[in-house]
């Protein structure tokens, strides 16, 4: 298992600033992932933060809005850019652990809570 | 696109009794992970059943995969309140190794008292 701290836990912010999430890791992961989760809905994947190289894509985000840093084996940060009302979202880290292969549960932060006004 | 969708949408039960949501899926799968979220936190892992197997139970939970209807049910029994919560199926990819999971659209359970 995993144990994840992702802050901030929740914040509002004015349309047009960027917002920075942390997440911490208790263990060394070689995959970190970052999900949006909008009002309502299902998780949507954003990207997968690889330690060592950058940090891959789902269809419809791109790096330019959402950046992400992934310095070491433990820590990664999603920056949600330029927000308007849209962004309004939590977002939620998440990690693998497991042999790899087909044991591939995962385990969450307690998710960023993010309004923007 | 979601990889699962879930049924029902919601589900509102009395205390003590059984709940049941489902999820299909449309492509192969290597196992099929159930998940729980509390009030818009983070998910937490409830149990894996491996594409070679058809029930497995942990606790009050009875999981189901039946891999030719490209299905799974999740049974809670004697609910609690404490139950009251989102359960989400999640799918990796057929292709050994990849470590995403796609998350199907999710039940909301409450648990009357």
């Amino acid at each position: 298992s995993a144990v994840i701290s992702q802050k901030p836990s929740r914040d509002i912010c004015q349309r047009g600033t960027s917002l920075t999430i942390q997440c911490q890791v208790d263990s060394q992961v070689t995959m970190m992932f970052w999900y949006r989760q909008q009002p309502g809905q299902s998780l949507t994947l954003i990207a997968t933060a690889n330690q060592g190289s950058e940090a891959t894509y789902e269809s419809g985000f791109v790096i330019d809005k959402f950046p992400i840093s992934r310095p070491n084996l433990t820590f990664s940060t999603l920056t949600v850019s330029n927000m308007s009302p849209e962004d309004s979202s939590i977002y939620l880290c998440s990690v693998v652990s497991g042999s790899g292969g087909a044991v591939n549960i995962q385990y969450f932060g307690a998710g960023t809570r993010l309004s923007v006004l | 696109s979601q990889q699962g969708e879930e049924d029902p949408q919601a589900l509102s039960i009395q205390e003590g009794e059984n709940a049941t949501m489902n999820c299909s899926y449309k492509t192969s799968i290597n196992n099929l992970q159930w998940y729980r979220q509390n009030s818009g936190r983070g998910l937490v892992h409830l149990i894996l059943i491996r594409s070679n197997e058809r029930e497995k139970h942990s606790g009050r939970l009875r999981v189901t995969l039946d891999t030719s209807k490209k299905s799974s049910s999740l049974l809670i029994t004697a609910s609690r309140a404490a139950d009251t919560a989102s359960y989400f199926c999640a799918t990796p990819p057929s292709n050994f190794g990849n470590e995403k999971l796609t998350f199907g659209t999710g039940t909301r359970l409450t648990i009357i008292p």
